[in-house]
This record gives structure tokens, sequence and C-alpha cells, in this order.
């Protein structure tokens, strides 16, 4: 049964540009959150989604966006990349209880790391 | 205020020793969930322990307990018997009933085991 899985695993961007990251979320679980980890520092909520949608969003802009499709993966997008996007981004899935805000099973992905050069 | 406080950036032990790793909390709600994740050089986030606000015992997990002192709000990390594959960061984090399954993370405690 694989865990959750990130892709790709390392990226180098040039200011300004944007990135897409991928992450497909363990078997059975719906909801799919996305931290950043600047070096040194412990991860920084992003966001999470479920069914589709953003359903909290942790103190960043909006550069920072997001996707969940009908199979539950999900995309996080930056747009306007600054150096100080550079940070492993850690994407954790999870699964909730119908009509539930709270989620069980928090298993995290290996992380992509962004350079922003 | 920070909610998660982790007062050691770093810890040596040696092998075969038991070492603690410290973590405070802050919150007001009554409901909260505390967790330990083992991050190794890779990167993953590796999950070792949880201690709901509502359990009447201390959790343990193998060769991990977790020391829950409700009153004093703090939650360290025991782990017994020390071995090589034990040096990596740990982090505490928190999940508080109103945030919903948010974690909020404290910095870190970087732990190297000794032969």
């Amino acid at each position: 049964d694989a865990g959750v899985t990130q892709s790709p695993t390392h990226l180098i961007k040039t200011r300004g540009q944007q990135v897409t990251l991928r992450c497909s979320p363990k078997s059975g679980h719906d909801t799919v959150s996305w931290y950043q980890q600047a070096l040194g520092q412990g991860p920084q909520f992003i966001f999470q989604y479920y069914e589709e949608e953003e359903r909290q969003r942790g103190n960043f802009p909006d550069r920072f966006s997001g996707h969940q499709f009908p199979n539950y993966s999900s995309e996080l997008n930056v747009n306007a990349l600054l150096l100080g996007d550079s940070a492993l981004y850690l994407c954790a899935s999870s699964w909730r209880l119908k009509g539930r805000r709270r989620t069980y099973g928090y298993t995290f992905g290996s992380g992509t790391r962004l350079t922003v050069v | 205020a920070q909610k998660i406080t982790q007062t050691q950036p770093g810890m040596f032990v040696q092998e075969k020793e038991a070492v603690t790793l410290d973590c405070t909390y802050d919150t007001s709600d009554p409901s909260y969930g505390l967790f330990w994740y083992k991050q190794p050089s890779s990167g993953e986030m590796i999950f070792l322990i949880y201690q709901g606000s509502y359990d009447q015992q201390n959790a343990t997990e193998g060769r991990y307990s977790l020391n829950f002192q409700k009153a004093r709000k703090s939650a360290n990390l025991v782990i017994s018997a020390s071995q090589l594959g034990d040096s990596a960061m740990y982090f505490c984090a928190m999940r508080e009933g109103t945030s919903g399954s948010r974690l909020t993370f404290g910095e870190g405690t970087q732990l190297t085991v000794n032969p």
C-alpha cells in the first residue's frame, strides 16, 4: 500500500516563475494538506483541500493556490516566485468522517525541495 | 505567542541510553492533540506518537513514550534504548479542536546518537 507520493523531489526555478507541485494521497485518504518548511524551521500550514475545495488556509499570500482532483490527488501552485519561497514543501493526507472538521491518519510524503534562484 | 516551544535545538545521547526531548504548548482549547514526528535527512515526516488532551494515560509506542503533564502544558518525548538510526530532527506538533485538522509545529530538536 503506497503512502503519500510527491513529485518532483527536487526543483530549481528562477525568481518570477511559476511552479506546480503534485501530491498523491495515501489510499483511503480524502483530505490533502500542504506545508512549507524553510531550512532549519518547523513546517508551516499552507492550506487544506477536501471534496475539491479549499477548507482551511494558513497565513500565506494569494500567490499560493491549490487544487484537488476527483481522485483526491492535489496540486500546489506558486506564482511569481520569490527567493524566500525556497523550502521543502510537504504534503500530508488524511481522512475525515462526513461532516466533521477533524481528520485522522495524518501521513506525510517526503516532500519537494524547491530552490528559487 | 508560540503555540509549540521546543527549547533544545540540539541534543546528544549515547547509544542504548534514554533521552528526553522537551515540548511545551499553549492553547485555551480544552480539546487538542499532541504529536511527535521524526524527520530524517530524507525529509519525510514520520509519525511517532500521539496524545489526546482527554487521554487518561500517557501514550506509549514501542521505545517511544510521551510524558504528558497537562497542568504544566508539557508533552515531552522519551526515547528509550537509543539507536544510531534515531539520529534525526524531532518535531512536536499540536492540533487544536477549533482549528480543524491543521497542525502547528515547533522548531524542532536535532538529536544525535553517538556510538
